[in-house]
């Protein structure tokens, strides 16, 4: 069964402070990994996406992939109200011939003004 | 505007009486799927197509039905529905079955059987 774990929260910060948000999987094949922010009652919504070991910036998120720990991680620099939200962190399967798409359960991040 | 359109976007339904969730993209996308989300379980995949009249279980099939004759619509159906599919449903689609595109989700169904 694959699993994609995620701490689930709250996780609080302070206005300006940096957000650390971390998921580990199972699947050791796995070769494409996403985070997505969901508001409450609303639909999910692609913020980062990775596939090679490293960092990947994109403005103040910064995604990290390190495939031999199966940890992926994902910083939010100079965090705003705005940003609360539940964070989903999500792995393709390894297998050939299809696209399934698994997800964690989410870490709510709060952020304090 | 591009967009995967899901509805109804409420419904109350009483066990048993067969329902249809309506999905439809306009982007011409192969891919398509439905998840389920539910406190403390996060977003389960359902079914997924990766064409036309090609269609996979997901990780929670039981109790679903689905069909892919058109490229736009994927229609999720309950035959029978029981209070434990009482969730927050999504559908989503994307280019194609190549792994590491993006995945566009529609606004969400909450669904309640009673």
């Amino acid at each position: 069964q694959k699993e994609v774990e995620q701490n689930s929260g709250p996780l609080s910060v302070p206005e300006g402070a940096i957000a650390s948000l971390n998921c580990t999987y199972s699947d050791r094949g796995s070769q494409s990994f996403f985070w997505y922010r969901q508001y409450s009652g609303k639909s999910p919504e692609l913020i980062m996406s990775i596939y090679s070991n490293g960092d990947k910036e994109d403005g103040r998120f910064t995604a990290q992939l390190n495939k031999a720990s199966q940890y992926v991680s994902l910083l939010i620099r100079d965090s705003q109200p705005s940003d609360s939200a539940t964070y989903l962190c999500a792995v393709t399967d390894s297998g050939a011939g299809s696209y399934q798409l698994t997800f964690g359960k989410g870490t709510k991040l709060s952020v304090i003004p | 505007e591009a967009q995967v359109t899901q509805n109804p976007r409420y419904l109350i339904t009483v066990t048993g009486k067969k329902l249809t969730v309506t999905c439809s993209q306009n982007m011409n996308h192969e891919y398509m799927s439905w998840y389920r989300q539910d406190p403390g379980l996060g977003l389960r995949q359902i079914y997924y197509s990766m064409n036309v009249e090609v269609t996979d279980k997901g990780d929670v099939p039981e109790g679903y039905k689905v069909s892919r004759k058109e490229k736009r619509n994927f229609p999720l159906i309950l035959e029978s529905p029981s209070p434990n599919q009482t969730s927050l449903y999504f559908c989503a689609s994307s280019p194609s079955n190549y792994l590491g595109n993006t995945i566009y989700f529609g606004e969400g169904s909450w669904l309640t059987v009673v």
